[in-house]
C-alpha cells in the first residue's frame, strides 16, 4: 500500500508549547520507530514500538517526550513544554517483522519542528 | 561507543563517471549495514543493505556497495553517475548484539555535474 506517512509536515510552535506528531506505517507494519534529525546531522533514535508495545525508549532525550501507539497502528510523539533545542525534523519509521534486527525500516517525509 | 563515519561532507563527480560514498563503522561483532538516500523535504529512501552472505551488494537506481570486514568500511558505488543521483546520502550500521536501532553517520552530500 501507501508508504509511511506523517503530519504534520511542519510545525511551528513557541517555546513551553506542547506539540503532536503523527505517523502512519505502512499498513501491516509491526514494527514502528522513531528519530529525531537535527540540521546538517544524521538521524538519531528516539523509541521503538513493536505493535502497541514501547519496548526501546532509550532515544528520548528527557520526560518532556513520550510517544504511545495504542492500537499498534498509529503513533504519536509528544513534547511537552517544547524547547529551542527540541527544533529538529522528527522522522517515523515502519518495518514489517518483529525480529527488527534484518528488516528494513522505511521512512516518512518526516515533520519539521521550529520551536520560537 | 558505536558510531559510523562518513568522511567526506560533499562528494563531487561529473556524470558518466563512477562515484564512491565512503562509510566506515565501528561496531562491537559484526553489524548489519545500510544506506538510505534523501532528497529535500522528503524522508529518507532505502537503498541497499548487507545482512549476511555475498560481500558485494546491488541495490536500488544500479547502486552497489561493498562489506570489507577487515577494514571496517561498507562504500556506496555506482559505475557511472547521473545528475539525478545529486542528493544526500546516510549510511547506517545496526549492531548485532544492540537493539533494533539503525546509527547513521552524518551524511554525505553527492553533487553530480552535468
Amino acid at each position: 500500500g501507501a508508504g509511511v506517512s506523517q503530519s504534520p509536515r511542519y510545525k511551528v510552535a513557541k517555546r513551553g508549547q506542547d506539540v503532536a506528531l503523527r505517523c502512519d506505517p505502512i499498513s501491516g507494519h509491526v514494527s514502528l520507530f522513531w528519530y529525531q534529525q537535527a540540521l546538517g546531522q544524521g538521524p538519531e533514535f528516539l523509541t521503538y514500538f513493536q505493535n502497541e508495545a514501547q519496548l526501546d525508549k532509550s532515544g528520548l532525550p528527557s520526560d518532556r517526550f513520550f510517544a504511545e501507539r495504542p492500537e499498534g497502528s498509529v503513533s504519536t510523539l509528544k513534547i511537552q513544554r517544547t524547547q529551542q533545542e527540541d527544533s529538529a525534523v522528527y522522522l517515523c519509521a515502519s518495518s514489517h517483522g518483529t525480529s527488527g534486527k534484518t528488516d528494513t525500516q522505511y521512512f516518512g517525509p518526516g515533520t519539521r519542528l521550529t520551536v520560537l | 561507543a558505536q558510531s559510523v563515519a562518513q568522511p567526506e561532507d560533499q562528494v563531487n563527480v561529473a556524470e558518466g563517471n563512477p562515484l564512491t560514498v565512503k562509510c566506515t563503522y565501528s561496531v562491537s561483532g559484526n553489524p548489519y549495514l545500510f544506506w538510505y538516500v534523501q532528497y529535500p523535504n522528503r524522508g529518507l529512501q532505502f537503498l541497499l543493505k548487507y545482512i549476511t552472505g555475498d560481500n558485494l551488494v546491488k541495490g536500488s537506481y544500479g547502486f552497489e556497495a561493498e562489506f570489507n570486514k577487515s577494514q571496517t568500511s561498507f562504500h556506496l558505488k555506482k559505475p557511472s553517475a547521473l545528475v539525478s543521483d545529486s542528493a544526500l546520502y546516510f549510511c547506517a550500521v545496526r549492531p548485532l548484539q544492540a537493539g533494533t536501532a539503525l546509527i547513521f553517520g552524518k551524511g554525505t552530500t553527492l553533487s553530480v555535474s552535468s
